[in-house]
């Protein structure tokens, strides 16, 4: 079974909205949790991560919200642009290296 | 240019035959891994390898083979006991220092095989 689940499957969002990917995870050991982005025919590529002893961490118009009580974290895109269109995951990993993947968002942004 | 290398990029397979992906890198890392990418199912981990001559099996490694004879290279080989071996085959590697120092994965292109 799938340790990090991933929500939702697909989001269409406009030019210039923000687009938000949900992920849960169960396993308390989890430390590191980024984020991936793959265009189609490529590896995915790291995009932006997080630890547990921050809340908040934005890079551009990338943010991961972590809600650690929660076990819970979301990537948001802010002002989507048509290059962002690609598939993003989630993942989640303990000091055994190991990264647990989510199911994949396909994001599309729509000019 | 450091990172890694993944051949062939696209890989055909008759009924019966075993394939082998090779997978390279020149990052100097520790940890290599596979993983298996179908559609609608993420990325699902094959084997991975924390250190020379050891490797561990993954979620799914039934069907699969690997080997670590040098710090660089991590092939994988699919058997003809795999019966679904059609998939995006990706191979990624990490500095493997623990979560302190984890940077996360770098990944190769992918090989795609297709069984004829």
């Amino acid at each position: 079974q799938q340790q990090v689940k991933q929500s939702p499957q697909s989001l269409i969002v406009q030019k210039g909205g923000i687009s938000i990917i949900n992920c849960a995870y169960e396993n308390t050991a989890f430390d590191y949790f980024p984020w991936y982005q793959q265009f189609p025919g490529k590896g995915p590529a790291l995009l932006i991560a997080i630890r547990p002893d921050v809340s908040e961490k934005k890079e551009g118009r990338f943010t991961i919200s972590f809600n650690k009580s929660a076990k819970q974290f979301s990537l948001h895109i802010m002002d989507s642009q048509p290059g962002d269109s690609a598939t993003y995951f989630c993942a989640a990993s303990s000091n055994d290296y190991k990264l647990s993947f989510g199911a994949g968002t396909t994001v599309t942004v729509r000019a | 240019d450091g990172g890694i290398t993944q051949s062939p990029k696209y890989l055909f397979r008759k009924e019966g035959q075993n394939v082998t992906l090779s997978c390279e890198q020149n990052l100097n890392h520790d940890a290599m891994y596979w993983y298996r990418q179908d559609p609608g199912q993420g990325l699902r981990l094959i084997y991975y390898s924390q250190i020379v001559n050891d490797f561990q099996k993954g979620d799914i490694a039934e069907g699969y083979s690997v080997s670590r004879e040098k710090k660089e290279s991590f092939p994988l080989t699919v058997t003809s006991a795999q019966k679904n071996p059609t998939a995006f085959y990706l191979c990624a590697s990490s500095s493997g220092q623990g979560s302190s120092a984890n940077s996360g994965y770098t990944f190769g292109s992918g090989t795609r095989l297709t069984v004829v």
